[in-house]
């Protein structure tokens, strides 16, 4: 089945600090990436989009600064925090889905396995 | 404005029983219904999923009935395990062209507790 990998799984850092969280689809060309935030017990909202070679498209309220999307080849998309701070600790999962064309919405989102981020 | 709205908010079965999560879609717009499995500290992990033209889809004890006029749709957990405790998502995207077009909007979950 397709796997989508994320890294670090678990980052403790200081207030300030930028974190840049990777994701990475292993055996599948993935055009389209999502990032999501988690608080815990609660539901998936979507951050943004990432396509691969364009400007990622942001959900209203998420900063664009702040959250910094790089979709830069086939396989890879990363999501830098900027100058972190204790209310950006959260649960971040990225997802990522495959194929391009006509057939785009028959290919369901593969998640990887999150990143706790938490920041002093 | 919440687009899928999902029930229970947790549910404890016993083991072998039946697990029935319900979810309800207002965007006639939306085409593709899957159902994620969520357990502590992983990513969501697809279940099964539905597209319009069907009204039923069985994969091994899962199954989802979906009903287009009411815009409802469901998850249904045969022979209920321990090993199912987990928190489910139902979801639902449309794959048209567009802003918006493919992006998951996911029901609030529902914890599943499964007792032996």
């Amino acid at each position: 089945g397709a796997v989508v990998s994320q890294h670090p799984s678990w980052v403790i850092c200081k207030s300030g600090t930028s974190v840049k969280i990777e994701c990475r689809s292993l055996d599948f060309q993935a055009t389209t990436m999502f990032w999501y935030r988690q608080f815990p017990k609660q539901s998936l909202m979507l951050m943004a989009t990432s396509n691969e070679g364009s400007k990622a498209t942001y959900e209203q309220g998420v900063e664009k600064d702040k959250f910094l999307i790089n979709h830069a080849s086939l396989t890879l998309s990363t999501l830098t925090v900027t100058s972190a701070h204790p209310e950006d600790s959260s649960f971040y999962i990225c997802s990522a889905r495959r194929g391009e064309g006509k057939n785009q919405g028959n290919q369901p989102q593969h998640f990887g396995d999150g990143t706790r981020l938490s920041i002093l | 404005q919440q687009q899928v709205k999902q029930s229970p908010q947790s549910l404890i079965v016993q083991k072998g029983g039946i697990s029935i999560i319900n979810c309800a879609y207002e965007n006639t717009a939306f085409d593709y219904f899957p159902w994620y499995q969520q357990f502590p500290g992983k990513g969501p992990a697809l279940l099964i999923a539905i597209r319009p033209d069907v009204s039923e889809k069985k994969e091994g004890r899962f199954t989802i009935s979906f009903n287009k006029s009411a815009k409802q749709f469901s998850l249904h957990i045969m022979d209920s395990q321990p090993g199912d405790s987990a928190t489910y998502f139902c979801a639902a995207s449309m794959s048209n062209s567009g802003a918006g077009s493919y992006q998951l909007t996911f029901g609030k979950g529902t914890k599943l507790s499964v007792i032996p």
